[in-house]
């Protein structure tokens, strides 16, 4: 069974800085799809951005970006210039790329803490 | 808007009681889930369906049970055999056929059984 693990239970950040989460994932598959979500105080699950494991290259959205090291099953979440509003919740999540199959795995999250 | 809608936001109930959790959605997935959120143990999953009428356990998923007898609608029922019903469930969907789809989430529902 794939898991996700995220070994950081809380990060802290200094506003306009850069942090990087870090994911972990297990899985025997070679056909699978990583996201970051983001649960700020309003508890809403914001999709962050998105990743194919059959892509190379690692995807960007404005400042947040991932590092994505498939023989290493880790997919790191990068924030540059960090915002007060970043202050949330971050979950990693996994999804088989496999035909019928539809659970996605989610890591036990990472707090992010944005100091002014 | 297309979009997920949970409720009520927040619920009471007593000990030994059945409780019924809304989810819908009009965003025309196939798949729909349930997710419990405790603190410090991330997101797990209680059912999932990918067709009307058809749903499968997820990984904690005793003391709960689920229909889908509309698209639409994926309502939760906590029955009084889950032992530790307090916390917040979170509904989502996705598209069947888009592996690269995100899940879609509802704004969760805050059940607390006293």
């Amino acid at each position: 069974a794939q898991t996700v693990t995220q070994s950081q239970p809380e990060m802290s950040v200094q506003e306009a800085e850069t942090v990087t989460l870090s994911c972990t994932y297990d899985t025997s598959e070679s056909d699978y799809y990583l996201f970051w979500y983001k649960q700020p105080p309003s508890r809403q699950m914001i999709l962050v951005i998105r990743q194919e494991a059959y892509k190379q290259q690692n995807a960007t959205e404005n400042r947040f970006s991932v590092n994505f090291q498939k023989a290493a099953k880790s997919f790191s979440l990068k924030i540059s210039d960090s915002q007060l509003g970043d202050a949330a919740m971050y979950f990693c999540a996994y999804r088989s790329g496999n035909s019928g199959t539809y659970k996605y795995i989610f890591g036990t999250g990472t707090r992010l803490k944005v100091l002014a | 808007d297309g979009g997920i809608t949970q409720s009520p936001k927040y619920l009471f109930r007593k000990e030994g009681q059945n409780v019924t959790l809304s989810c819908e959605q009009n965003l025309n997935h196939d798949a729909m889930y349930w997710y419990r959120q405790d603190p410090g143990q991330g997101l797990r999953l209680i059912y999932y369906s990918q067709i009307v009428n058809d749903f499968q356990k997820g990984d904690i998923a005793e003391g709960y049970s689920v229909s889908r007898e509309k698209k639409e609608s994926f309502p939760l029922t906590v029955t009084s055999a889950q032992k530790n019903p307090t916390a917040f469930y979170l509904c989502a969907s996705s598209p069947q056929r888009s592996y690269n789809s995100p899940l879609h989430f509802g704004n969760g529902t805050r059940l607390t059984v006293t």
